[in-house]
C-alpha cells in the first residue's frame, strides 16, 4: 500500500519551455502533498506544501509565479516549472501523507529529473 | 524553525557489523521521526519511523532509538548486508507543523 506515482520520470527540454510534473496517490487519499528538490548528493529541500482544494504554501525563497502547483484532488498534485532556465534543472520529487496529522507517514514518487538546455 | 543534524555523513562498515547514524533536532515540540533509504537516482523509501511517546522500536534488523530528553535519535541496522549500501536520510517534524525536516544524509557503504 502507499504507492505514489510521479511522472514523467525524465523531461529535458529547451530553454523558456514550461514542463508540467504529475503526483498522484496510487492506492489512497492524499489531502496534502509535498514537492522537493534535490541537488546531486545533498538532502531534500521542500519547495511547497500542497492541500487540496487551497492554495499551496511556499517555502521562502521559492518563487511561486515560477513553480505553479495545483492540487485539484484527494489523489493528484502537479507542480508546473514555468520558463525554464538551466538553473531549474535538478531532481524534483513529491511525496504525499497517508491520513491526517503532522505525525503520518510521508511516501515519494519516483521523482522527475529535469533538465534544461 | 527545526533543525536536524545529522552525523557521520558517510559511513564504512563491515558486511556482517552493525551500523549507527546518529540525527539530533532543535525542536523540543517535534513528535514524528521517519528513516529515509535512498538508492541512487531513486524514490526515498521509508524504513522506519517513531513516534514521541516511543523510545524503541524494532523492525527485523533495523531498529530506531529516541532520546527525547537529549533530543536525539538514532538509527541502528545490525547484521549489515550489501543491499544496505545507500543514503540515509533522518528526519523530524513538528507538533501541528505540516513538513518534515531532513538530515543531510548519511551514505552508507557496506564492504564485502
Amino acid at each position: 500500500g502507499a504507492v505514489v506515482s510521479q511522472h514523467p520520470s525524465w523531461v529535458i527540454c529547451k530553454s523558456g519551455t514550461s514542463v508540467k510534473i504529475e503526483c498522484r496517490s496510487l492506492d489512497f487519499q492524499a489531502t496534502t502533498m509535498f514537492w522537493y528538490r534535490q541537488f546531486p548528493k545533498q538532502s531534500l529541500m521542500l519547495m511547497a506544501t500542497s492541500n487540496e482544494g487551497s492554495k499551496a504554501t511556499y517555502e521562502q525563497g521559492v518563487e511561486k509565479d515560477k513553480f505553479l502547483i495545483n492540487h485539484a484532488s484527494l489523489t493528484l498534485s502537479t507542480l508546473t516549472v514555468t520558463s525554464a532556465h538551466p538553473e531549474d534543472s535538478s531532481f524534483y520529487i513529491c511525496s504525499a501523507r497517508v491520513g491526517l496529522g503532522s505525525n503520518q507517514p510521508q511516501h515519494f514518487g519516483d521523482g522527475t529529473r529535469l533538465s534544461i538546455l | 524553525g527545526e533543525n536536524v543534524e545529522q552525523h557521520p555523513s558517510t559511513l564504512s562498515v563491515q558486511e556482517g557489523d552493525s551500523a549507527v547514524i546518529k540525527c539530533t533536532y532543535s525542536d523540543s515540540a517535534s513528535n514524528y521521526f521517519p528513516w529515509y533509504k535512498q538508492e541512487l537516482g531513486k524514490r526515498p523509501q521509508l524504513i522506519i519511523d517513531i513516534r514521541s511517546n516511543v523510545g524503541e522500536k524494532k523492525d527485523q534488523r533495523i531498529a530506531v532509538t529516541l532520546n527525547k530528553t537529549a533530543k536525539h535519535f538514532s538509527l541502528h541496522i545490525t547484521e549489515t548486508q550489501p543491499e544496505d549500501s545507500a543514503v540515509y536520510f533522518c528526519a523530524a517534524t513538528v507538533f501541528g507543523n505540516e513538513k518534515l525536516t531532513f538530515g543531510t544524509g548519511t551514505r552508507l557503504t557496506i564492504i564485502p
